[in-house]
This record gives C-alpha cells, structure tokens and sequence, in this order.
C-alpha cells in the first residue's frame, strides 16, 4: 500500500492570493511528481524532482514552482492564484527499481 | 501526434459482462511501458496493471488483463465479470526514458466506464 498524502484535499481561495499544496510521502521514494488534471479529462506532467534540491519543470507550462528540500517532501506553490489555475493536483513518487508511480488523492483547489 | 489515444470517452456495460477498453500509442523508443489507472469520482488515481514492451506474455492482474498488441502498438485493458464499483475512468498511459528527466508517463485522454446493474 502506497503512502503518499497530499492536503488539503479541497481548496476554495480568491483571486491573488498565495498558496502552497502539500505532498509527502514515507516511502523514502526519490522521484516525485507534480500533475496537473482539469475535470474528465487527461494529467498532465507540470513538475518533477529526482532527488533532493533536484526540480525540473514537466510538459505543461505552468505557474506554479516547487521545492524539494527534503526527500518525503514536495510542495507546490503559486505566489498568487487565478481562475485558471482552477484544477485538480496530483502527486505521485516512484520508488527505485521499479516503474509503477503511486499516486497521493489529489487536491481539487478552486479560485474564484 | 498524441502519444496515448483512447477513442472511447464513454462506455455503458452489463454487470457480471467483460468489457474491453481500447489504449493505442505511439513511440519510436525500443524500451517502453504501458500503465492503467482507474481514477474513481473521489479523484484519487489507482495502478491496476503494468506491461512492459520487452514482456512477451500479456500481463494479468485479477480481474484486469491487458492485450498487448506491439506490432499494432495497442494496449487494450480487458476487465472481466464487471462489478458496480468499477465505474469510474479509466487512463492509459505510457512511460518512456528520457535522456535527461528519465521515465516519464504520457496519458490518454480516458474513457468513462458505467457499470449497469
């Protein structure tokens, strides 16, 4: 069984403000992945990291950064929301040897 | 060119009835991987089964098996003897390796399965 959080789980903020979502996972997994996924349709890859202090910027543009400071740890922030950020983030890791990505619930943030 | 094409958005099917899910991609790598996930209305996303372009044997896993046509670079997910809990959306994705970023997973566009009673 995979353990992989992410919070919150739902996210209603106004326009301008700063957010960071949370994702950690005690797998001691080294690569970490941020997508990005709109309602019924495909994920798309917006961030990843292959190891502490490693970050790199996926298929999609996007807005938001990340860090990764500590290995179980990767948040995601936008220094100020809009609508369209409107979307639902998923989390993922990858453990060493191994293909399969184990995904966190996701966090479904709203920007009005 | 999408990389995971899923021409299926939407399917009804009887419960306790097998249903086929169609995946087909594209790559010019040798060394690939095809996934599925089934990603229920509470968003989470859930692996159900893993193939691997050099496996010869289609991979099978429960009630899920996947019909790995290479020559035809299709992936079909085949769940048989549908049960009401396997409603949800269903994505098909592709891992392939990247020089520089290493294994990275392209995804279809889903298809919807509803499992009637």
């Amino acid at each position: 069984e995979a353990d992989i959080y992410q919070t919150p789980r739902y996210l209603v903020i106004g326009t301008g403000k700063k957010i960071t979502l949370e994702c950690s996972q005690t797998m001691g997994h080294d690569k970490m992945y941020w997508y990005q996924q709109d309602p019924g349709m495909e994920l798309h890859l917006i961030h990843y990291s292959y190891g502490v202090n490693s970050t790199e910027k996926g298929d999609l543009s996007s807005e938001s950064t990340v860090s990764r400071i500590r290995t179980e740890h990767f948040p995601l922030t936008l220094e100020s929301a809009r609508p369209s950020h409107t979307s639902q983030y998923l989390c993922a890791s990858v453990g060493t040897g191994t293909y399969e990505q184990y995904f966190g619930p996701g966090t479904r943030l709203t920007v009005t | 060119a999408q990389k995971i094409t899923q021409t299926q958005p939407g399917m009804f099917v009887q419960e306790k009835e097998a249903v086929t899910l169609d995946c087909t991609y594209d790559t010019s790598d040798q060394s690939y991987g095809l996934f599925w996930y089934k990603q229920p209305s509470s968003g989470e996303m859930i692996f159900l089964i893993y193939q691997g372009s050099y496996d010869e044997q289609n991979a099978t896993e429960g009630r899920y098996s996947l019909n790995f046509q290479k020559a035809r670079k299709s992936a079909n997910l085949v769940i048989s003897a549908s049960q009401l809990g396997d409603s949800a959306m269903y994505f098909c994705a592709m891992r392939e390796y990247h020089k520089a970023a290493g294994n990275k997973l392209t995804f279809g566009g889903g298809t919807r399965v509803l499992v009637k009673p």
